[in-house]
């Protein structure tokens, strides 16, 4: 899997748009970037993925650029629940035997 | 609603005990897997079973086994728990492919092993 780099930490204020960004400039052809967050105590939680076109589902908007090196995950309107830690990965879909393996990812603190 | 649960979220048990950890997905799919997860150590892939009877070692099968006898049961089975298997265990399934949504987690179980 390619290596992905998030930036440590930020923080969003409660209503306000979040935009976390990815950066994956060895991303293969066939690679997927795929999106989780874990918040604290809890199982990791399957966000979003796309290969090359935008994506937009009920928990966010992911926006992969052109060549395809960073994205960006968008939390349209973020609440306090949304405090987690985010983890970017690229990968090759879910094919059996295809483990998981989170990098540090950003923490995200949302404020009131 | 997808659906991952654990028989428990927390579990104490004693050293030389033998622990089973149930998982149970109500999604039909093929792929479950198990980690733990420790701090510093990220998630560790521990087995997987891509079907019914088929099981496959991940990094870290020592100490423990799998069985997974229908498509929506995958246990963990600790033979003789041991101090450093405390951890959270999580358990995930997925469907095969490539165009697929990620891995459905389960809420894990934080183990003890005292």
């Amino acid at each position: 899997d390619a290596k992905t780099t998030q930036p440590p930490s930020m923080d969003c204020a409660e209503g306000r748009a979040a935009n976390l960004p990815c950066n994956h400039s060895t991303i293969s052809g066939n690679e997927y970037v795929y999106w989780y967050r874990q918040i604290h105590s809890q199982g990791p939680q399957y966000i979003i993925h796309g290969l090359k076109n935008n994506e937009t589902n009920e928990m966010a908007s992911l926006i992969i650029t052109e060549d395809r090196k960073s994205s960006t995950l968008i939390l349209p309107h973020a609440t306090l629940r949304d405090t987690a830690v985010y983890y970017c990965i690229v990968r090759v879909g879910s094919a059996a035997g295809n483990k998981l393996t989170f990098g540090g990812g950003t923490r995200v603190l949302v404020k009131p | 609603d997808v659906k991952v649960t654990q028989s428990s979220r927390y579990l104490v048990k004693r050293t030389g005990e033998k622990v089973f950890l149930e998982c149970v997905q109500d999604m039909d799919h093929e792929n479950m897997f198990w980690y733990r997860q420790d701090p510093g150590l990220g998630l560790r892939l521990i087995y997987f079973s891509y079907d019914v009877k088929m099981k496959e070692k991940g990094d870290i099968p020592e100490g423990y086994s799998v069985s997974r006898e229908k498509k929506e049961r995958f246990s963990l089975i600790l033979e003789s728990a041991s101090t450093n298997q405390t951890s959270m265990y999580l358990c995930a399934s997925t469907s095969p492919g490539t165009d697929v949504p990620g891995q459905y987690f389960g809420p894990g179980t934080r183990l003890t092993v005292t």
